[in-house]
């Protein structure tokens, strides 16, 4: 089965950080770019970070840029994304999504059911 | 950064039409993409490109665009088409980016 499993997620205090994972399976991991889009409690969607499928090119939103690191391991079909120096604001149910890039488009053809990340106190 | 515009919410009425809007300007460059998420569910892909619609999501579902607008079109809604939408496209600042419309949340009466 074609899927995407995120884990790692839970409550973290304000300043702390957390690793997120994704276990990819039934598909060639190592041919799709990957992203995480999180959504915050009541709040619509957010692209955070993408990184190509040899980790050539790495991209994160202006709002976790400098604190959030994306990383892969084809050989383990693994994308994980380190969350350093938290905050209230980064409290989310994170999704992994691969996407479909071309010259006219670009779009998230499969997600994993998501992970919660809470930032408090 | 770009920014994707939706009307905060629409309602329709059991198998009628209803049309979901999307305006910004990457939407001039890109192709706007539509995803329906239900409470509690993760995202579904349901139109990407011109007007393509990925295996196992109802015809009912099509997509348009023009200009800086983009459409989703749902003919004949369904009980089950009841849910949130959003629209997505690259951003066109040249930032390799994405940006998420602000999203639309459907009801149908």
């Amino acid at each position: 089965e074609v899927q995407l499993v995120e884990s790692g997620g839970g409550l973290v205090k304000p300043g702390g950080s957390l690793r997120l994972s994704c276990a990819a399976s039934g598909f060639t991991f190592s041919s799709y770019s990957m992203n995480w889009v999180r959504q915050a409690p009541g709040k619509g969607l957010e692209w955070v970070s993408s990184i190509s499928s040899s980790s050539s090119y790495i991209y994160y939103a202006d709002s976790v840029k400098g604190r959030f690191t994306i990383s892969r391991d084809n050989a383990k079909n693994s994308l994980y994304l380190q969350m350093n120096s938290l905050r209230a604001e980064d409290t989310a149910v994170y999704y992994c999504a691969r996407d479909r890039i071309a010259a006219a488009w670009g779009y998230f053809d499969l997600w994993g059911r998501g992970t919660l990340v809470t930032v408090s106190s | 950064s770009s920014e994707l515009t939706q009307d905060p919410a629409v309602s329709v009425a059991l198998g009628q039409t209803v049309r979901i809007t999307c305006q910004g300007d990457s939407l001039r460059s890109y192709y706007a993409s539509w995803y329906q998420q239900k409470p509690g569910q993760a995202p579904v892909l349901v139109i990407y490109g011109k007007n393509n619609r990925p295996s196992g999501i109802p015809d009912r579902f099509s997509g348009s665009s023009s200009g800086n607008t983009a459409s989703l079109t749902i003919t004949g809604a369904q009980a089950e088409d009841e849910a949130d939408y959003y629209c997505n496209s690259r951003d066109s600042s040249g930032n390799h980016h994405y940006v998420f419309g602000t999203g639309t949340k459907v009801t149908v009466l």
